[in-house]
């Protein structure tokens, strides 16, 4: 069973710029959610998505967004870029229950100059 | 929202040793789960235990969900344990945000 996979791997943008990170969930997992991880904040939470809608979001601007395809595939989006977004993004998937347990992809890391 | 603590921050060990990795979770959860990261950033699972205990080879997790800490330990460990280490805690009632520790950063020495 092929695990999450997120693509972009690497990638830089300057300021101002906008960037969509993708994330593919495992197989059958219908929930995907999306963390930053920053030296400074830990791992936090920005949205989760099941079935296409948005289930949850977390403490995040709007220029935060994201989306959920019928397939289940993924996409974040973030725009005008600030230096603060400099972040590993990683996403998760799970089967949706409320006690399910999350897998994660490799990460997307974006450097913001 | 759920409060996760663990401990400790940071760790140094020689190969072959032991240690216990501790969580607090400050309130009911439906979901705990730990976590290694490795050198490229992935999230590597461990173990999902909302309760009780399990063992995978020199890992193993306790979790006591009424008195809200679980607890990892790492025996005869190897250099290729380093990393971190994290818990992260999903609070009963619904919500679906799970809550991250700040982390084990764990070196393991030759």
């Amino acid at each position: 069973k092929a695990g999450v996979t997120q693509t972009p791997r690497y990638l830089i943008k300057t300021r101002g710029q906008q960037v969509t990170l993708s994330c593919s969930p495992i197989s059958g997992h219908r929930s995907v959610s999306w963390y930053q991880q920053t030296p400074g904040q830990g791992l936090q939470f920005l949205f989760e998505y099941f079935s296409e809608t948005q289930r949850n979001k977390g403490n995040f601007p709007g220029r935060f967004s994201g989306r959920q395809f019928s397939n289940s595939r993924s996409e974040m989006n973030v725009s005008t870029l600030e230096l603060g977004d400099s972040a590993l993004y990683l996403c998760a998937s799970s089967g949706g229950t409320y006690t399910g347990e999350l897998f994660f992809g490799e990460g997307s890391r974006l450097t913001v100059l | 929202g759920i409060q996760v603590e663990q401990s400790p921050p940071d760790l140094i060990l020689q190969e072959g040793a032991n240690s216990t990795l501790r969580c607090n979770f400050s309130d009911s959860v439906n979901n705990l789960q730990w976590f290694h990261q490795n050198p490229w950033g992935q999230l590597i699972n461990l173990f999902y235990i909302p309760s009780g205990t399990k063992q995978n080879g020199r890992l193993s997790a306790t979790t006591v969900a009424t008195e809200r800490y679980s607890l990892l330990y790492i025996s005869s460990s190897q250099t290729t344990d380093s990393g971190v280490y994290f818990c992260a805690a999903l609070r009963s009632g619904g919500s679906y945000i799970p809550t991250f520790g700040r982390g084990t950063s764990l070196i393991v020495h030759p």
